[in-house]
C-alpha cells in the first residue's frame, strides 16, 4: 500500500462541514483512494473510495486532486455520531487483499 | 441487504483453551477475511477465504486457523489461546467489482478476552 499522511486529530462544531484531508504523494496510477471509520470498540465502517474523480454517496463526498496526490473527505453536516476514527488508505487492485489502517484522524464532533 | 454479522460478540477464556469464532458475509459476498486489532499492533490480516479456499494468509501462528464453507459463512478457530491473543477479531465480506476492486464491508467484531 501507498503511504497515506493524516492529522492526528480534528474537531467540528455539530451541524457544519468537516473536511478530512489525506496525503498520498506516492499512490499509483491504478490504487484507489479508500476511506473507512471506526467508532470505538466497533468494526470499521466503509464510507467512500475513488480513483480519480470526485465522488458522492449517503455519508460522505471524496475530493481528489488532480494530480492524485491527496484527497479531502467531507462530512457535509458532522452529527456527534460522526465523532470516530478516520482512516485514509490507497490500496490497488484485486491483488491488494488486505487492508492496513495508520493512525487515521480521530474526529470529534462538539455540540 | 443484512450486514456482516459475527458471533459472539464478546468472549472470556482462559489461557489453553480454544475459541471458535462465526461469520457470516454480505449476501453475495464470496471473499470473507479475518484480522486481529489491538491497541498496540493496529489491524492485523489473519487470513482470507474464496469459495471455501484459503487464498491469502497472514503472518500469524499455527494456532490460528479458519475455514470457509459453500455458503460463503466462515468460521476461525484459535487453540492453545495465549493472554496476547486478547483483541477484537474483525471478520470482513466483499465483492470483486466489475473493475477489479473489492471493497471490504466489516462486521461489528468479536470482542476475545483471555484470561
Amino acid at each position: 500500500d501507498a503511504k497515506t499522511t493524516q492529522p492526528t486529530s480534528m474537531d467540528c462544531a455539530e451541524g457544519r462541514a468537516a473536511n478530512l484531508p489525506c496525503n498520498h504523494s506516492t499512490i499509483s496510477g491504478n490504487e484507489y483512494v479508500y476511506w473507512y471509520r471506526q467508532i470505538h470498540s466497533q468494526g470499521p465502517q466503509y464510507i467512500i473510495h475513488g480513483l480519480k474523480n470526485n465522488e458522492t454517496n449517503e455519508m460522505a463526498s471524496l475530493i481528489i486532486t488532480e494530480d492524485r496526490k491527496s484527497s479531502t473527505l467531507i462530512l457535509p453536516h458532522a452529527t456527534l455520531r460522526d465523532t470516530a476514527v478516520y482512516y485514509c488508505i490507497v490500496r490497488g487492485g484485486s491483488n491488494d487483499y488486505k487492508l492496513s489502517f495508520g493512525a487515521g484522524t480521530t474526529v470529534t464532533v462538539r455540540a | 441487504k443484512a450486514g456482516v454479522t459475527q458471533t459472539p460478540r464478546y468472549l472470556i477464556k482462559t489461557r489453553g483453551q480454544q475459541v471458535t469464532l462465526s461469520c457470516s458475509p454480505i449476501s453475495g459476498h464470496r471473499s470473507v477475511s479475518w484480522y486481529q486489532q489491538t491497541p498496540g499492533q493496529g489491524l492485523q490480516f489473519l487470513f482470507e477465504y474464496f469459495s471455501e479456499t484459503q487464498r491469502n494468509k497472514g503472518n500469524f501462528p499455527g494456532r490460528f486457523s479458519g475455514r470457509q464453507f459453500s455458503n460463503s459463512r466462515s468460521e476461525m478457530n484459535v487453540s492453545t489461546l495465549e493472554l496476547g491473543d486478547s483483541a477484537l477479531y474483525l471478520c470482513a465480506s466483499s465483492f470483486q467489482s466489475p473493475g477489479g476492486q473489492e471493497t471490504q464491508y466489516f462486521g461489528p467484531g468479536t470482542r476475545l478476552l483471555v484470561l
